[in-house]
């Protein structure tokens, strides 16, 4: 079982719509949790990071643990073409290193 | 202020040349990280290093990869003879060394192997 567990989709929605993307995860080692944005032909930039279970919001998008059953959300509220990339969720632990899942296509139709 | 730069932006070479990849990371970050990204494994670490020492290549693939920082500006990522299936884009990471803080990406090198 690899660490991170990622849904690849693709995943279609209309604009204005709700999206959530969702990530499972082996290990319960110390971490932390980022949700990561890559356009296309681009490197991946940091969207949001948590440390701990909960909710923690950021303007459209909010970011979900769930570690009692070492789940992870992303969920996108009114969706924007420009949302339109790929995302991927990642798990940190003390060494520095993160662990990325293999990422989820979305794509928001105007 | 400028993020993590990669070049080249491209690559294509033929089976067994000699395929170097270059970064310079983000001025004051002490951690940089080689990444290879495929549609079948998604984005792996290859290797980091800490202060210009490599800490951890447990990723490297096998001994035709090889990474050096000679400097706190400057990293190589060399693959000798390069094979098509090393085809992927390689990014480069680097961070600052206080608390959690993320990884920032260069745009990566686009490599083919023909």
């Amino acid at each position: 079982q690899k660490e991170v567990e990622q849904d690849p989709g693709p995943l279609s929605v209309p604009e204005g719509a709700i999206v959530s993307l969702n990530c499972t995860y082996s290990n319960s080692a110390f971490q932390y949790f980022m949700w990561y944005r890559q356009y296309s032909r681009k490197g991946p930039e940091l969207l949001m990071y948590t440390y701990s279970s909960g909710n923690k919001e950021d303007g459209r998008f909010t970011a979900q643990v769930d570690k009692s059953s070492k789940y992870i959300s992303l969920f996108i509220r009114d969706s924007q073409p420009s949302d339109s990339a790929t995302y991927l969720c990642a798990k940190g632990g003390s060494n520095y290193k993160l662990t990325f899942g293999k990422g989820t296509l979305l794509t928001v139709n105007p | 202020d400028a993020g993590v730069i990669q070049s080249p932006r491209h690559e294509v070479t033929e089976m067994g040349q000699e395929v170097t990849l270059r970064c310079k990371p983000i001025s004051g970050h002490d951690y940089l990280f080689w990444y290879r990204q495929t549609m079948m494994r998604g984005l792996e670490l290859l290797i980091y290093f800490n202060n210009n020492v490599p800490i951890d290549d447990s990723g490297m693939p096998e001994d035709r990869f090889s990474a050096k920082m000679p400097n706190a500006s400057f990293s190589t990522l060399k693959i000798q003879p390069s094979e098509p299936r090393d085809s992927a884009v390689y990014f480069c990471a680097s961070r600052d060394r206080l608390g959690n803080q993320p990884q920032h990406f260069g745009d990566g090198t686009r490599l083919s192997i023909l």
